[in-house]
Order: structure tokens, then C-alpha cells, then sequence
């Protein structure tokens, strides 16, 4: 199964902004735009933040945001906020009916 | 009300089988498909499996494949993940997770699972 990489960890000030990259390959990201995103607070339940490579569920605030180029997915997290100090993980459909998830982005307001 | 109320933690032994149960709301049961990922102690997110609530169909991760069982009882509206032949590394906590369709796995999971935890000792 295929394998996607994000940097470890990511920092920002509040007020400015981060953006995280999910590395895949030309069998992922790069074929297919079912790239989604999830913040996941300690202990919590991940939550869905993007999907589709930049489409934002209902009730996910407008500072979150997506983009793909070729084998690489991108989350800008705008105008930080203490409250987005959280893990992220980027995952994307692999083909063969199945989901490939990132190792996972620290962010650190 | 959308949530999903997973079953209670587990404590198995190694080459155990667990099954854990998620039930879901029967206004929206056999609306969406819905996916388990499995998250390890302090690792990432694994994506396991999707289970078409229609029809029963099933995806499977291929590492997992030959140990995992996806069903769902309409009548309950419940689903349940079976996992047999346990390992230490299965030791996890495993969330379901609503998509966006029934038809196919769309890879964006809107409602989750609060997570059950299953430890695997030796």
C-alpha cells in the first residue's frame, strides 16, 4: 500500500498562518481528488476539516483551506488561533478501494 | 441526533478475537457508508476497511484482509468490526466513522465514533 509523508511538526504566531504538505505519488494525490483533511485535538476524535481536496464541511470555519499541485496536497490554517494547536492528518484514496492516511502534522500556535 | 456510540473498551490476549459494535441513528442507517480506522497508541491514523450499509459490500485494508470481518445488522442499525487472530500491535484505539454517500467510500468521514479501546497482552 502506498504511503503519504507530512513534516512532523509545524509552527505558526497567532494571527499568522501554516501550511502543512501531504507527499504522495502519482497512484494518490497525484491520479485522484479525494484528498481529505482531519485535526485531531489529544484524546479526541478526529474531526473533518477538508475533503475533496478543498472543499470545507458545514460549520468548519473559512481559515481552513486546501489545494493540491501534481503529487502534493496542502492545509493553510489563516489567522492561527490557540484553539487549532492540534495534530493533522492528510489522507487520500489509494485505488483498489482503499484510503491511505499521513503520518501526521504536530501544529504548534 | 447524528453520533455514534461505539461498545466499551476491551482487554484481549494475543491470537483473541474482539468485536466492537457502533450504532448509529436508524433515520440515516442505510444513507452513508462508513469506514473504521484504528489509531495505536501515540501513531497515526490506519484506515481499515468500508462497509456499504445497503448491501453489505465491503472494502478491506490488504494488510488486514485475512483478519477482518465488517458487518452491519439493519434492524439494529449497528455495525460491528471483528478483528480475529489479535496481535500486540493491534493494540488501538478503533473509531467507525460516517462518509458522505452509501455508493462508495468517499474518504471524508463527517461523524465519528467516540473509539473504543482494544488492548492486546500477551
Amino acid at each position: 500500500q502506498s504511503a503519504l509523508t507530512q513534516p512532523p511538526s509545524a509552527s505558526g504566531s497567532p494571527g499568522r498562518s501554516v501550511t502543512i504538505s501531504c507527499t504522495g505519488s502519482s497512484s494518490d494525490i497525484g491520479r485522484y481528488n479525494y484528498v481529505s483533511w482531519y485535526q485531531q485535538h489529544p484524546g479526541k476524535a478526529p474531526k473533518l476539516i477538508i475533503y475533496e481536496v478543498t472543499e470545507r464541511p458545514s460549520g468548519v470555519s473559512d481559515r481552513f483551506s486546501g489545494s493540491k499541485s501534481g503529487n502534493t496536497a496542502s492545509l493553510t490554517v489563516s489567522r492561527l488561533q490557540a484553539e487549532d494547536e492540534a495534530d493533522y492528518y492528510c489522507s487520500s484514496y489509494a485505488g483498489s478501494n482503499f484510503y491511505v492516511f499521513g503520518p501526521g502534522t504536530k501544529v504548534t500556535v | 441526533q447524528v453520533q455514534l456510540v461505539q461498545s466499551g473498551a476491551e482487554v484481549k490476549k494475543t491470537g483473541d478475537s474482539v468485536k466492537v459494535s457502533c450504532q448509529a441513528s436508524p433515520y440515516y442507517f442505510t444513507d452513508y457508508g462508513f469506514t473504521w480506522v484504528r489509531q495505536a497508541p501515540g501513531r497515526g491514523l490506519q484506515w481499515m476497511g468500508w462497509i456499504n450499509t445497503h448491501n453489505g459490500n465491503t472494502n478491506y485494508a490488504r494488510k488486514l484482509q485475512d483478519r477482518l470481518s465488517l458487518t452491519r445488522d439493519r434492524s439494529t442499525s449497528t455495525l460491528y468490526m471483528e478483528l480475529k487472530t489479535l496481535k500486540s500491535d493491534d493494540t488501538a484505539v478503533y473509531y467507525c466513522a460516517r462518509g458522505k454517500t452509501s455508493d462508495y467510500d468517499s474518504g471524508a468521514y463527517e461523524v465519528w465514533g467516540q473509539g473504543t479501546m482494544v488492548a492486546v497482552t500477551s
